[in-house]
């Protein structure tokens, strides 16, 4: 089985602050893992991705992610949050080995950028 | 871009009716999926298809069905709506196992 724990359901930061989205994942043998936003009343965007490599990620709109093998963990940052920030995000993984073609998601963080 | 449209943004019908959901894409992904989306609980997969014709039951395929006889088009089929089906139903589609799945717009359906 695969899952996907985002443990605050609401950050909330300051505009022009450094902002942090947890997200731990269990998985059996290597991960895919994704980082998703949606804004209010739309469909989930794409944000960034880990498939090998580098253990940082960059995505769109100054996004980045870190992978963390020994901490199953897969933060996303951003070192200056804006107003528009403000959205729903979610993590999702799917594991290499399981045979399951579906991502699973975790049950999403709301993120508030105050101005 | 992929483009991904879903029949209806909002939907409102009563219990034990029949619910069609229809899902089309232009981008010729082989993979499609149907979720829904409940506060609290995020995205849940309820069906999924590779291809034309196949399909395959996700974590919460309970009371629902899904056809898929083009590869663009992945329709949701609620056989008896009830009131616990109330939700956010998103659509989206994939292409090969290394890629971000791109999601239509979403359609809000209300079971009275």
């Amino acid at each position: 089985a695969q899952s996907v724990a985002q443990p605050e359901d609401q950050v909330n930061v300051a505009e022009g602050n450094p902002l942090t989205v947890k997200c731990t994942y269990s998985v059996s043998g290597n991960p895919y893992l994704f980082w998703y936003v949606q804004y209010p009343n739309r469909g989930l965007q794409f944000l960034l991705k880990y498939i090998t490599g580098d253990n940082l990620v960059k995505g769109s709109y100054g996004f980045e992610a870190e992978f963390n093998k020994s901490q199953t963990s897969f933060h996303l940052k951003k070192p200056s949050a804006l107003v528009s920030d403000s959205a729903l995000y979610f993590c999702a993984v799917r594991g290499l080995d399981t045979g399951r073609r579906a991502l699973t998601f975790g049950s999403g963080t709301r993120l508030q950028v105050q101005p | 871009d992929v483009k991904v449209t879903q029949s209806s943004r909002y939907l409102v019908k009563r219990t034990g009716e029949k619910v069609f959901l229809e899902c089309v894409q232009d981008m010729d992904h082989e993979n499609m999926f149907w979720y829904r989306q409940d506060p609290g609980l995020g995205l849940r997969l309820i069906y999924f298809s590779y291809d034309v014709k196949m399909k395959e039951k996700g974590d919460i395929p309970e009371g629902y069905s899904v056809s898929r006889e083009k590869k663009e088009r992945f329709s949701l089929i609620l056989e008896s709506a009830s009131t616990n089906q109330t939700s956010m139903y998103l659509c989206a589609t994939q292409t090969g196992e290394r890629n971000e799945q791109f999601f239509g717009p979403g359609t809000r359906l209300t079971v009275l």
